[in-house]
């Protein structure tokens, strides 16, 4: 079945430092690709989002491209901040009608340290 | 924004006890889900209900599963007889539609316990 594998956590980063969490993904057909972000105390946020190959997802600096040949949705992030320490979820969505469910990974606690 | 909210946020129950865990979905969206996360694993699909009735269930929302929406405003899934595996984050979601790229709105979650 469809499944998303993510960069195990916890990731430790210093302000400002560049950030990479690592998402590939196993899916037949073409799936629409997700991150979303639990911040402490809230539900899940969508962050960005790509719906075909090559798509690049970006939102609050955070940026992602949709690589089919390396089943691939890697988020990233060229300067952190303290706020963005959060949990983020990479996850699919297959692109058919009457198959509404997110498939999600086990997501990536980010901690960035002032 | 618009917000999804879940209530109680911690929930402590006896095995074999029925809890409900309720969702208020944001008002005009038409697509209810479940999903839940064990502690350590991945957040994984339970349900989705659309016009009153299920649409889609995953293989763990089995008979002990149930869900509702009461009032046109409540939506809630309740546990018939809790087991130890049952404790997990609960999260409710809802969305204004079903495109491929649609947005699901999410609640912050109920902490379930079962002891």
């Amino acid at each position: 079945g469809d499944s998303v594998t993510q960069m195990e956590g916890p990731v430790t980063l210093s302000e400002e430092a560049f950030l990479t969490i690592n998402c590939t993904y196993t899916a037949t057909g073409y799936p629409s690709l997700f991150w979303y972000v639990q911040y402490p105390g809230e539900g899940l946020q969508l962050l960005l989002k790509a719906t075909k190959a090559d798509d690049k997802g970006s939102n609050k600096g955070f940026e992602a491209t949709y690589r089919k040949e390396t089943t691939s949705f890697h988020l990233e992030k060229g300067s952190v901040q303290v706020s963005d320490s959060a949990v983020y979820f990479c996850a699919l969505k297959k692109a058919n009608f009457g198959n509404e469910k997110l498939t999600f990974g086990t997501g990536t606690r980010l901690t960035i340290i002032p | 924004e618009p917000e999804v909210t879940q209530t109680p946020s911690h929930q402590v129950t006896q095995m074999g006890q029925e809890v409900i865990l309720r969702c208020v979905p944001i008002s005009n969206h038409l697509y209810f889900y479940w999903y839940r996360q064990i502690l350590g694993q991945k957040v994984e699909f339970l349900v989705s209900f659309y016009n009153n009735e299920i649409s889609e269930k995953s293989e763990i929302f089995d008979d002990q599963f149930s869900v509702e929406r009461p009032d046109g405003s409540n939506f809630t899934l309740k546990i018939r007889s809790t087991k130890l595996e049952d404790s997990a984050m609960y999260f409710c979601a809802s969305s204004v539609g079903l495109a491929t790229n649609e947005k699901l709105f999410f609640g912050s979650g109920t902490q379930l316990s079962v002891l």
